[in-house]
């Protein structure tokens, strides 16, 4: 069973704001949002975590609405190397016994 | 972030050979990793989580004779596929836990391309 649903394919102008964004109207109170990326023919990178708070860090920033029900992760600069298979991933903080899961994704393609 | 390496990054075998994959955790200790295989366009799919010290637990359809895995140490789990064939020609990722205070993040290797022939 799907957590999350995300759009299969997004393109943005490399330089601009790309804004993904994830649905996951099932989340549990104690469940985080996760971002990935999947580089072609890399391992995922790791991108940001959040609970209910909006996070930022040195990649992207992450917005969850309030109601926690959605998410949109934000790369406030896009350049070319960010074109990837993003993952929205919900999950406990200690994983504990759940298992990192991955869907479909939204392949994201910086446009030059 | 963490670091988690592997190796080799790709490998090229013959039918009916083993391949022995290795996957460490560079700057933090991971209790538990995890090994993914990736077919193309694809996601990820988990084969078995690894536990230090103790056997992995395998997802069902994963056979636990032919993917052989040994984590013997906080920092090294290693993939032995046994008697390749053609069809496990794929991308292998290893994944390893690392626990920040009271959160816990998972840290994926490179990947290992496997080609047999």
């Amino acid at each position: 069973d799907a957590k999350t649903t995300q759009p299969p394919s997004m393109d943005c102008a490399e330089g601009r704001a790309a804004n993904l964004p994830c649905n996951h109207s099932t989340i549990s109170g104690n469940e985080y949002v996760y971002w990935y990326r999947q580089i072609h023919s890399q391992g995922p990178q790791y991108i940001i975590h959040g609970l209910k708070n909006n996070e930022t860090n040195e990649m992207a920033s992450l917005i969850i609405t309030e109601d926690r029900k959605s998410s949109t992760l934000i790369l406030p600069h896009a350049t070319l190397r960010d074109t990837a298979v993003y993952y929205c991933i919900v999950n406990p903080p200690n994983f504990g016994n759940e298992k990192l899961t991955f869907g479909t994704g939204t392949r994201l393609t910086i446009i030059p | 972030g963490a670091v988690v390496s592997q190796h080799p990054s790709w490998v090229i075998c013959k039918s009916g050979t083993s391949v022995k994959i290795e996957c460490r955790s560079l700057d933090f200790q991971a209790t538990t990793m995890f090994w993914y295989r990736q077919f193309p366009k694809q996601s990820l799919m988990l084969m078995a989580t690894s536990n230090e010290g103790s056997k992995a637990t395998y997802e069902q359809g994963v056979e636990k004779d032919k993917f052989l895995i040994n984590h013997a140490s906080l920092t090294l789990s290693t993939l032995t596929v046994t008697s390749a064939h053609p069809e496990d020609s794929s991308f292998y990722i290893c994944s390893a836990r690392s626990a920040r205070g009271s959160q816990e993040t998972q840290y994926f290797g490179p990947g290992t391309r496997l080609l047999v022939l």
